[in-house]
């Protein structure tokens, strides 16, 4: 069954510090996601993905943040410089264009911010 | 602000019987509703979408729209412990968005 793969898996890092999160959506899908789960929280959204440019983001989505698809199966979150509230874990998503709003999640990467 | 509201639970359940859990939106244009489940650590994973009032069965789970009350729920018979979980319910709201959001989650314990 087609994945969403996320890379790492487990990413530690000192404040300050840039960090890139990767994930390779599923082939045939054409948006891609990125929302956040902090420890014991609810799912957040940060990002959608379509046609090579940012369609929506939230609130979260400061320029701290950035989303890059720099091939044709990458795409990636850099925070620039990670405060210690970054610390969540990451999950990427992707849904194919019949059902732009189902969608597949990776496994994760969880971001600990020291 | 749109909200997904729901009963973080937990929700125990004795093995073989139903497990209900609720969800409430707050905009009443809404038209799409998920529900995903997510296990300790893991990402969450879709078992149903509905889309229109009335009920939806797929297996051992069925999920309720009630859109003038703005509530949907899901079912799920004959419970599980492999059941154990956080059900995450999503809703696509109106104006135009195609971005789910998500409630908090009820956490599920289905005890032998």
């Amino acid at each position: 069954e087609p994945e969403v793969t996320q890379t790492p898996s487990h990413q530690v890092t000192q404040m300050g510090q840039e960090v890139i999160l990767r994930c390779v959506p599923i082939s045939n899908h054409l948006y891609f996601y990125w929302y956040r789960q902090i420890l014991g929280q609810k799912v957040e959204f940060l990002v959608s993905f379509y046609n090579n440019e940012i369609s929506e983001k939230s609130e979260i989505f400061d320029d701290q943040f950035s989303v890059e698809r720099p091939d044709g199966s990458n795409f990636t979150l850099k925070i620039r410089s990670t405060k210690l509230e970054d610390s969540a874990m990451y999950f990427c998503a992707s849904s194919e264009p019949a059902g732009a709003n189902v969608l597949t999640f990776g496994a994760g990467s969880r971001l600990t911010v020291l | 602000q749109k909200e997904v509201e729901q009963n973080s639970g937990p929700l125990s359940v004795p093995e073989g019987a139903i497990a209900s859990l609720n969800c409430t939106y707050s905009d009443r244009g809404s038209q799409s509703f998920f529900w995903y489940r997510q296990y300790s650590g893991k990402s969450p994973e879709l078992i149903m979408s509905i889309y229109s009032n009335g009920d939806k069965e797929d297996g051992r789970f069925t999920a309720q729209l009630n859109k003038a009350s703005q509530y949907v729920s899901l079912l799920i018979r004959d419970s599980q412990p492999s059941d154990s979980a956080t059900y995450l319910c999503a809703v696509l709201a109106s104006g135009g968005s195609y971005i789910p959001t998500f409630g908090r989650g009820t956490s599920l314990i289905v005890h032998p």
